[in-house]
């Protein structure tokens, strides 16, 4: 049974170009999260989602971010015109339910962005 | 806007050395507390998720408590090994239908 993949694990992005950020979770499961690691920091909440729909994107910067959970296919994290800051480890985690299910993490997608 | 902190921040004992580690949340409004274990170049790995006031969760050599009303909870490891090694998480939610809220970490480094 694979686990949570994330593709591609390292991505070098110049400063105003896009990135997309893919997360095929565990089958079976429905619920995607989507976490930020800053330099120095810890996990960072970003977004929820579950097919279709966003659950909670309390943790999304307000502009050039997005994500998405579509009914086929992996869920996507987008960033438009990427600036230095949003360099950062991102990862994904999947679960199958939400009440009191772990998560099950991705490598996570390393940006750089020059 | 929620809090866990976690403490230490990082830690290093010697093997065979027992050690716990603490993790404080709010105490209002407590959904549940999940404990994972981060491997350098890993993915974290989930250890335990508790949901009762009291819970006590074992595996292995790590076990931990939950005292939801007072907003904390202890990881304990056992007679270290190098292996252990790694950044322990706790994380918190506060109702269902809302995603984890995760601490920053204890690092811990155990040598032989």
């Amino acid at each position: 049974n694979a686990g949570v993949m994330q593709n591609p694990r390292h991505l070098v992005r110049r400063r105003g170009q896009e990135a997309r950020l893919r997360c095929s979770p565990m089958k079976g499961h429905s619920h995607v999260y989507w976490y930020r690691q800053l330099p120095e920091e810890g996990l960072k909440f970003m977004v929820y989602l579950q097919k279709e729909n966003i659950i909670d994107e309390s943790g999304m910067p307000k502009e050039r971010f997005s994500a998405e959970f579509p009914k086929e296919g992996p869920s996507i994290l987008r960033i438009q015109q990427v600036v230095r800051g949003d360099s950062a480890a991102y990862f994904c985690a999947s679960s199958p339910e939400l009440y009191n299910s772990p998560l099950h993490f991705g490598n996570g997608t390393r940006l750089t962005v020059t | 806007i929620l809090n866990v902190e976690q403490s230490p921040q990082s830690l290093h004992v010697q093997e065979g050395d027992s050690t716990n580690f603490t993790c404080s949340f709010p105490s209002s409004n407590f959904y549940a507390l999940h404990w994972y274990r981060w491997e350098t170049a890993k993915s974290p790995e989930a250890l335990f998720v508790m949901t009762l006031n009291g819970d006590e969760k074992k595996k292995g050599r790590i076990s931990a408590t939950l005292n939801t009303k007072e907003g904390y909870s202890y990881l304990y490891i056992k007679g270290s090994q190098p292996e252990d090694s790694a950044t322990y998480l706790c994380a918190f939610s506060n109702q269902a239908g809302t995603a984890l809220i995760f601490g920053k970490g204890t690092t811990l480094s155990v040598s032989s």
